[in-house]
């Protein structure tokens, strides 16, 4: 069942701009994640935050969790072409056993030179 | 390299044929994922693997038979597809739930059924 919901579905906005995706999910969760992926590729994983953390940092990257809105954001600053792509939130709602993340059906986000 | 590969990238395959999907990773993971991936829709978990084991079944067909000899070898035997499986396949490994750290992705087999 689909867990996480991003938002925008797609995003376009000029280099050196700021970039801002939003995910809501719908049940409790361990953490979540935000994944990126160029065309037609795998994805990569670019951050984790737990349930219990409210914001983390990774370069360019900001990501938020407010887990009584159930909801997350990916604030990428200072845009480069390169970042052009999708991106995806994933849930892990479970406590044993291996991780088994849920995706969202991404934001596709392009930087327009 | 992200340290996960998938064989091949690319395959187009009849509707009666039989053919393999392979998937390695020597990262240490213990955990092994199959995903599909279909235009306009969310990746679908179709199996997990944990220490060799099953654990998941996302109520998968039967025509998709996953094989899991060790923890860093995965396979997903096709047969009989039918057009609407055609999709990018992701495989996925991860570390045990103590040191979770999110998945590493291979680049995916682009699967065409005709």
């Amino acid at each position: 069942s689909q867990q996480g919901e991003e938002d925008p579905q797609a995003l376009s906005i000029q280099e050196g701009e700021n970039a801002t995706m939003n995910c809501s999910y719908k049940t409790s969760i361990n953490n979540l994640q935000w994944y990126r992926q160029n065309s037609g590729r795998g994805l990569v994983h670019l951050i984790l935050i737990r349930s219990n953390e409210r914001e983390k940092h990774s370069g360019r990257l900001r990501v938020t969790l407010d887990t009584s809105k159930k909801s997350s954001s990916l604030l990428i600053t200072a845009s480069r072409a390169a970042d052009t792509a999708s991106y995806f939130c994933a849930t892990d709602a479970g406590d044993q056993g291996a991780q088994k993340l849920v995706f969202g059906q991404g934001t596709r986000l392009t930087i327009n030179p | 390299e992200t340290g996960v590969t998938q064989t091949p990238r690319h395959l187009v395959m009849g509707m009666t044929n039989k053919k393999s999907l392979k998937c390695e990773q020597h990262l240490g993971h213990n955990a092994m994922y199959w995903y599909k991936q279909s235009a306009k829709k969310p990746l679908e978990l179709m199996f997990v693997y944990n220490f060799k084991e099953q654990t998941e079944n996302n109520s998968v067909p039967s025509r998709f038979s996953p094989e899991c000899p060790n923890s860093s070898h995965l396979f997903l035997h096709l047969h009989t597809l039918q057009p609407e499986d055609s999709a990018l396949y992701l495989c996925a490994s991860s570390q045990h739930r103590g040191r979770i750290n999110g998945y590493t992705f291979g680049s995916g087999t682009r699967l065409t059924v005709v």
